[in-house]
């Protein structure tokens, strides 16, 4: 299974921030990867997807970059409904997997 | 606007069985490839089976393999898990997501595995 690795797996940010979240896959993935936030008690939601393109209604603070085994996500200006748990998932092959997931708190 | 629906979700004994199902409002749902994800109590995102748009393919994480069976029935636009034989490690939230890129969830229903 192709292992995906997301750092930090923590952090505190504060509002305004520009802030990058990385992902780093155990072999290559191509473009075949998507970023997910998630708040608590709530569904994941898409944001990026084919590691780049943006899912209709996201804001475009949101952005994806990479391909191949190393891919980010940047918020370029934090807000406040930012805080929330972000994971990347591969889906070039089975099994798909996700990253383990970064949470991101208010400094 | 898309909306899946899970249910079937509660409380099983070890070595339980549940039918969790999925329904789509949406009536292109025959259209797309059909996922199960779970997420653990505090805990990650795993992602369980998918299943092709006309159920000719089916695919499964390995520690579900023989124990879990996804299905779907396209004219009820309902999308199914039949998990037999389940264990502790078992107990999550389990969502529906739709698609390659899982760009549409539900809002999940919880299973516990517990004496």
């Amino acid at each position: 299974a192709i292992r995906m690795t997301q750092s930090p797996s923590s952090f505190s940010a504060s509002t305004g921030d520009r802030v990058t979240i990385t992902c780093r896959a155990s072999q290559s993935v191509g473009s075949f990867l998507t970023w997910y936030q998630q708040k608590p008690g709530t569904a994941p939601k898409l944001l990026i997807y084919a590691a780049s393109t943006l899912q209709s209604g996201v804001p475009s603070r949101f952005s994806g970059s990479g391909s191949g085994t190393d891919f980010t996500l940047t918020i370029s200006r934090l807000q406040s409904e930012d805080f929330a748990a972000y994971y990347c998932q591969q889906y070039y092959s089975y099994p798909i997997t996700f990253g383990q997931g970064t949470r991101l708190d208010i400094k | 606007e898309v909306q899946l629906v899970e249910s079937g979700g509660g409380l099983v004994q070890p070595g339980g069985s549940l039918r969790l199902s999925c329904a789509d409002s949406e009536f292109t749902f025959s259209s797309y490839w059909m996922n199960w994800v779970r997420q653990a109590p505090g805990k990650g995102l795993e992602w369980v089976a998918n299943i092709k748009q006309d159920g000719s393919e089916k695919y499964y994480v390995d520690s579900v393999k023989g124990r879990f069976t996804i299905s779907r029935d396209n004219a009820k636009n309902s999308l199914y898990l039949q998990m037999n034989s389940l264990r502790a490690e078992d107990t999550a939230v389990y969502y529906c997501a739709r698609g390659s890129t899982f760009d549409i969830w539900g809002q999940g229903t919880m299973v516990t595995v517990s004496s």
